[in-house]
């Protein structure tokens, strides 16, 4: 089955500055790859997603990049601000059948004012 | 976004006894329906996959007879997480999609934390 890896588990950055979370898949088949903030006590919120059609997407300060033959894929997040301070999930699934999604580990980003 | 609501949003119970947890698409019908558990500090790991009508697919290692998923309508799932233990205290999240071939996004519940006592 499908394994990701996340990295890093946790990440610290200050008002302002950039942050970078990347993640590894294992199963060629997937095609798609979505992004999730979760805040504590509730569930995961989607942020962003990419299909393997493509190799990069934005939305406002969210971008997320795609490399299919490295089966890599990172969540960028420019200008952070305390609220973007949670634990965001990566997943990549198979949009064909019922479409599983498998979770990354999480990372948790804390934005210091 | 569609909205899922799930019911309770916290609950406890005694050991021994038999928990409900309701998921439902408040603004869409749920062609699947997805139940997970969470582990503190943990990521979320699928427990079954379930369609309407039809029998859920559960996970290797999650117990079908103890981890009970009903989808009697595409708007409705429950899990009832029968003779709980202490051991099955964790946070259970569902996500429920309009497409079962997968190609709209899934929506997530608020999560039911289940504390066994």
């Amino acid at each position: 089955g499908e394994n990701v890896e996340q990295h890093p588990s946790t990440l610290s950055v200050q008002e302002g500055d950039s942050a970078v979370i990347k993640c590894t898949y294992s199963d060629s088949a997937s095609n798609y790859f979505p992004w999730y903030k979760q805040e504590l006590g509730k569930g995961p919120q989607l942020i962003i997603d990419i299909r393997s059609n493509v190799g990069e997407k934005k939305d406002q300060r969210i971008a997320v990049t795609l490399n299919k033959t490295a089966k890599h894929f990172s969540l960028h997040i420019t200008e952070t601000q305390p609220e973007d301070s949670a634990v965001y999930f990566c997943a990549a699934a198979y949009s064909g059948g019922y479409q599983k999604v498998t979770f990354g580990t999480g990372t948790k980003l804390q934005v210091i004012p | 976004g569609a909205v899922v609501s799930q019911h309770p949003s916290w609950v406890i119970c005694k050991s021994g006894t038999s928990v409900k947890i309701e998921c439902r698409s408040l603004d869409f019908q749920a062609t699947t329906m997805f139940w997970y558990r969470q582990f503190p500090k943990q990521s979320l790991m699928l427990m079954a996959t379930s369609n309407e009508g039809s029998k859920a697919t559960y996970e290797q290692g999650v117990e079908k007879d103890k981890f009970l998923i009903n989808h009697a309508s595409l708007t409705l799932s429950t899990l009832t997480v029968t003779s709980a233990h202490p051991e099955d205290s964790s946070f259970y999240i569902c996500s429920a999609r309009a497409d079962a071939l997968g190609n709209t996004e899934a929506f997530f519940g608020q999560g039911t934390r289940l504390t066994v006592v």
